[in-house]
């Protein structure tokens, strides 16, 4: 166990649908930072938080948002799904001794 | 935009021999990690280098950061099967607030 707990750990759903993951981040790290994992794009930056406020953002599609809660648990959105979105997400938080901490990911399949 | 280039992207060896795996940018990273990532499973963190021209040895494995701080090597010693796995560079930019942009990994299979 990382300590970064992503849920769910797989989840299949139809185009044109809505899903949330859902991440907690390791205790005591205030940061979270969500990728997307895919066969042809290896792992891509989505967007990255720091306690409560959005620090930064990759390519992330505007079909896809995120936030982070007051108990610095994050959520990120996924709308309207198309095939394409197909991957695994995942995110980590950071620490300053001991740098990236991954969670397991999420395997989204869209149908 | 920053690119990490990886090689070789596939990797099959037997039981005991080394390894290098390279990680090439045109790019400065203020770091760069190295990442091991098993099936069903998030990367983990293995080793982080800063400093250009930095080595670092992790029991069998030797990480090496170019003195320009735009490149990087793995290299394994004596390979076990246990050493199978994806493993990742990534680098954070300047200034990016630890961002990392990954390469695509090498698939490494350690035959017994």
């Amino acid at each position: 166990d990382s300590g970064v707990t992503q849920t769910p750990k797989h989840l299949i759903t139809a185009t044109g649908q809505r899903v949330t993951l859902r991440c907690s981040p390791r205790s005591g790290d205030l940061s979270v930072y969500w990728y997307q994992q895919s066969l042809d794009q290896g792992l891509q930056f989505l967007i990255q938080y720091y306690n409560g406020e959005e620090r930064a953002k990759g390519n992330i599609l505007e079909r896809f948002s995120a936030q982070q809660f007051p108990d610095l648990h994050s959520e990120l959105n996924l709308s309207s799904l198309e095939l394409g979105d197909s991957a695994l997400y995942f995110c980590a938080s950071r620490d300053r001794r001991f740098g990236y901490t991954f969670g397991s990911g999420t395997r989204l399949t869209v149908v | 935009t920053q690119l990490l280039e990886q090689s070789p992207q596939f990797l099959s060896i037997q039981e005991g021999e080394n390894l290098t795996v390279y990680c090439n940018s045109s790019s400065v990273f203020s770091s760069l990690q190295w990442y091991r990532q098993e099936p069903g499973e998030g990367p983990v963190l293995l080793v982080t280098v800063v400093t250009g021209g930095e080595v670092k040895k992790l029991k069998r494995l030797t990480f090496q950061f170019g003195d320009a701080r735009k490149d990087s090597s793995l290299h394994i010693t004596a390979a076990q099967p246990g050493d199978t796995g994806l493993y990742l560079c990534a680098g954070a930019g300047v200034g990016s607030n630890y961002k990392l942009t990954f390469g695509k990994g090498t698939l490494l299979t350690v035959n017994p």
